[in-house]
């Protein structure tokens, strides 16, 4: 079983200050990686994706990959309340023609304090 | 309207009931994907599909079927619904390997 681990919070940062949100992965083979925001009731959408070692930068968001140590993260800087929801990381594989795994670690809940 | 959209958005049904849950896509993606989300599991893939006519197992397809005769439309199936298949449903889909999978609205399923 292919997995995806995420502390699941609440993460609780003040307001301005950096978020940084973590995630391992256990299938060495994993070629690309997502984080997602969800906000209660709604569906999941795409922040960052990143396919290669090192970090990439979208405004306030940085992600960082480190396959080696099968390791993603999110920094989120300057936080803000409306940054408050689950954050969820997904990894995806391919394993083989046609065999393609989309999997979600179970998120972690990020409060932002006003 | 462009996108990715479900139906019902929710959905009350009784034990042993037969429910179709649809998912429409506009883009023309290859890949569709069922999910159920359920508290402390995260998303759980259900089934997926690589194209018409080309579905497989994901991690938790026991009590569900799924058929996609068209590019655009892979409806999720319970065949004989149990209460433990309460839960929110997310349909996903993404235009090829490895990129990034775009989210329906979601329905939420509540068998009684």
């Amino acid at each position: 079983q292919k997995e995806v681990e995420q502390n699941s919070g609440p993460l609780s940062v003040p307001e301005g200050a950096i978020a940084s949100l973590n995630c391992t992965y256990s299938d060495r083979g994993s070629q690309s990686f997502f984080w997602y925001r969800q906000y209660s009731g709604k569906s999941p959408e795409l922040i960052m994706s990143i396919y290669s070692n090192g970090d990439k930068e979208d405004g306030r968001f940085t992600a960082q990959l480190n396959k080696a140590s099968q390791y993603v993260s999110l920094l989120i800087r300057d936080s803000q309340p409306s940054d408050s929801a689950t954050y969820l990381c997904a990894v995806t594989l391919i394993a083989g023609a046609g065999s393609y795994q989309l999997t979600f670690g179970k998120g972690t809940k990020l409060s932002v304090i006003p | 309207d462009a996108g990715i959209t479900q139906s019902p958005r929710y959905k009350i049904t009784e034990t042993g009931r037969q429910v179709t849950l649809m998912c429409h896509q506009t883009w023309s993606h290859s890949y569709m994907f069922w999910y159920r989300q359920d508290l402390g599991h995260g998303l759980r893939l259900i089934y997926y599909s690589a194209a018409a006519d080309i579905t497989d197992k994901g991690e938790v397809p026991d009590g569900y079927v799924v058929s996609r005769s068209k590019t655009e439309n892979f409806p999720l199936t319970l065949e004989s619904a149990t209460r433990s298949q309460t839960s929110v449903y997310f349909c996903a889909s993404n235009p090829e390997v490895g990129l990034e999978a775009f989210f329906g609205q979601g329905t939420r399923l509540t068998v009684v």
